[in-house]
């Protein structure tokens, strides 16, 4: 079974500039996560999808991150304009079932740097 | 809301060793309790999860009891190995409503050394 892709794998942008991440779940699994690593943290929950619907996004900065799931599969994160406080790790996750003893499995990420 | 505290790193061992690496939450009602752990280069994993109070986790020689009277979900390892060299994060999924999120610690990272 193919895990959660992502890419690209990094990416070095300068602030005020945009930059779009994609991922693409392990089939079937209707949850997808992306959260925010930065440097010597644990991940930080951005956004939640349940299929196509947003469960929470409380935690995405929605004035330049915007994230959408088209057709309930591939969801892409967007960050416009970017600010060097960004400079982190991006990771998605899917898990088959939305309940509180799911696994989330990990993406390896994508490693955004702001200059 | 909730919260995870994990001791902090680095830990350095030589193999072998017997390995704590503590870890306390708090949240409310009854969270489910995760280790995670990231080897070099890749993503995060599994390691082991318990969903109820005094469940043990238990996964490739690695033990977690969850204990709610401490609020806690310490990782254990008998004997360690050069490559469970990894960064290992301790989490807890929400208690209630329609979002089961991860909440993670900052994580340890465990060298082992031959």
């Amino acid at each position: 079974e193919a895990g959660v892709a992502q890419s690209p794998r990094y990416k070095i942008i300068e602030k005020r500039q945009s930059v779009a991440f994609w991922c693409n779940p392990i089939s079937g699994h209707a949850t997808l996560y992306w959260y925010q690593q930065i440097l010597g943290q644990g991940p930080k929950l951005l956004i939640q999808f349940q299929n196509n619907g947003v469960v929470d996004d409380s935690q995405l900065p929605k004035d330049r991150f915007s994230a959408e799931r088209l057709k309930g599969v591939d969801s892409t994160l967007k960050i416009q304009p970017a600010k060097l406080e960004d400079s982190a790790v991006y990771l998605c996750a899917s898990s088959l079932v939305n309940d509180r003893g799911g696994e989330q499995y990990f993406g390896p990420g994508t490693r955004l740097t702001v200059t | 809301g909730n919260s995870v505290t994990q001791m902090e790193g680095p830990v350095t061992l030589s193999e072998e060793a017997f390995l704590t690496i503590n870890c306390t939450y708090t949240a409310t009602g009854y969270p489910s309790l995760f280790w995670y752990v990231q080897y070099p280069g890749e993503g995060l994993q599994l390691l082991l999860k318990a969903t109820k109070a005094d469940d043990k986790g238990s996964n490739k020689g690695f033990e977690a009891t969850y204990r709610k009277e401490t609020t806690s979900f310490h990782l254990e390892k008998g004997s360690v190995q050069v490559s469970d060299s990894a960064v290992y994060f301790c989490a807890l999924s929400g208690s209630g409503g329609s979002n089961y999120k991860l909440t993670f610690g900052k994580g340890t990272l465990l060298t082992v050394n031959p």
